[in-house]
């Protein structure tokens, strides 16, 4: 099955630590990206890359870090420098054709809490 | 700065009442205008995309239709499993690939 996986589902995280979430796609596209989800706002644009090893900062990237060695693969560090991580994370892909026919598709999401 | 605005935040519909969902915005040249829907604790599933003014767009009971100005999602005769949080998003000039959301509205179906 083509998709966009993201691990883990859950994870916890202690205050001043850094933790890393996965996000690999299979579906040959060429650009990714990282929104953060808080409850009543919209999708915050964190970070996205177009390219391998090529990425651009989003609305709210300060506390953040990525990487983009491989096509398929996009993963989010939350440093201990985000003082308000708790959040809903979620990784989209899409093909660059253009400027049409981009529509991004999302993972299934990765809840962090700090505890 | 490209900006989307959702009404209502909240909408509690009986099982076949038909309603609208807006979604307002001002982008700097559209790109492209695209509809979610997300349900609790999942990624957001894409439903459509619309490119200018007058498109309209079918799936099962949701239509999206396009103004200058706005989007709407018209839901027909819905049922419990309709039920999910419908986001809306923008492309412009500005972002050659990036999307502007709004916050959602979130739409109960009751049986």
């Amino acid at each position: 099955d083509g998709g966009i996986t993201q691990s883990p589902k859950y994870l916890f995280r202690k205050e001043g630590q850094n933790v890393t979430l996965s996000c690999e796609q299979n579906l040959n596209h060429d650009a990714m990206y990282w929104y953060r989800q808080d409850p009543g706002q919209g999708l915050r644009l964190i970070y996205y890359s177009q390219i391998v090893n090529d990425f651009q900062k989003g609305d709210i990237a300060e506390g953040y870090s990525v990487s983009r060695e491989k096509k398929e693969s996009f993963p989010l560090t939350v440093t201990s420098a985000q003082k308000n991580p708790t959040a809903f994370y979620l990784c989209a892909s899409s093909i660059l054709a253009g400027p049409d026919h981009n529509e991004q598709f999302f993972g299934p999401g990765t809840r962090l809490t700090v505890l | 700065e490209d900006q989307v605005t959702q009404s209502p935040e909240a909408l509690r519909l009986q099982e076949g009442e038909s309603s609208s969902l807006n979604c307002s915005y001002t982008v700097s040249g559209l790109r492209g205008l695209f509809w979610y829907r997300q349900d609790p604790g999942k990624g957001p599933e894409f439903l459509f995309t619309l490119y200018s003014a007058g498109e309209e767009k079918e799936k099962e009971r949701l239509k999206a239709t396009l103004t200058k100005k706005e989007s709407f999602l018209h839901i027909t005769a819905p049922k419990p499993e309709d039920s999910a949080t419908y986001l809306c998003a923008v492309r412009g000039n500005s972002g050659y690939s990036t999307l502007t959301f709004g916050k959602g509205t979130m739409l109960l179906v009751s049986p």
